[in-house]
């Protein structure tokens, strides 16, 4: 079973406005942790974000918040104020394991392309 | 530049031939993973290392793949006897206990 799905091959944006990139996860695990990497053309994984699962506030970090549904299991990614460089490939993964005994290996999705367009 | 490094960026080599990368990752960590990612698909782990330690391996790292991480710094991974089916990105990831910081890759070809 998937256990990271994101079922956006492709998204389109306009310049300014705000996306949001779908991630939905499944684990039996109560603790485990949720991540967003964005990979551009030039390929190089750019961490942009993380939620712990114990985590009572939606993490954001500028433009980049997460809207973490637990009991639904999504782990959106919102980008607000879109911008041309934003164009790239993102991708939801997840950490499983319980604390330190975690190795923390992550699971990717599919990815879904972000287009801005101007 | 304190990120995470991978040498070679590019390496293109003949069906047969073995093939050795390296990663150097962020100085203070101490955990090292290994990822491949082929076209249009996700990473998908291979083998990770607590400090010198390598402590998983993942069941698509077969008898042709070695990864060391000898004195708990740099790693390399070898492929032995390449086949066409291993070009693919080779990604090195360290971090901390929670985040993971990627390297730019090594993009093999094997012809």
């Amino acid at each position: 079973a998937q256990k990271i799905t994101q079922t956006q091959p492709g998204m389109f944006v306009q310049e300014k406005e705000a996306v949001t990139l779908d991630c939905t996860y499944d684990t039996s695990d109560q603790s485990y942790g949720l991540f967003w990497y964005k990979q551009p053309s030039s390929g190089e994984m750019i961490f942009l974000i993380y939620q712990g699962s114990y985590d009572e506030q939606n993490a954001t970090e500028g433009r980049y918040s997460l809207n973490f549904q637990k009991a639904r299991k999504s782990a959106n990614l919102v980008i607000s104020a879109s911008q041309l460089g934003d164009s790239a490939m993102y991708f939801c993964a997840m950490r499983e394991g319980t604390g330190g005994t975690s190795y923390g290996k992550l699971t990717f999705g599919q990815g879904t392309i972000l287009t801005v367009h101007p | 530049d304190t990120g995470v490094s991978q040498n070679p960026r590019h390496k293109i080599t003949k069906r047969g031939q073995n093939v050795t990368f390296r990663c150097d990752p962020i100085s203070e960590h101490n955990r090292l993973y290994w990822y491949r990612q082929t076209l249009g698909q996700g990473p998908e782990f291979l083998t990770y290392f607590q400090n010198e330690a390598q402590l998983e391996k993942s069941r698509l790292l077969s008898d042709r793949f070695s990864a060391e991480r000898p004195k708990g710094s740099f790693s390399t991974l070898e492929i032995q006897r390449t086949e066409q089916g291993d070009s693919a990105m080779y990604l090195c990831a360290s971090g901390p206990r929670n985040e993971q910081f990627f390297g730019p890759g090594t993009r093999l070809t094997v012809l």
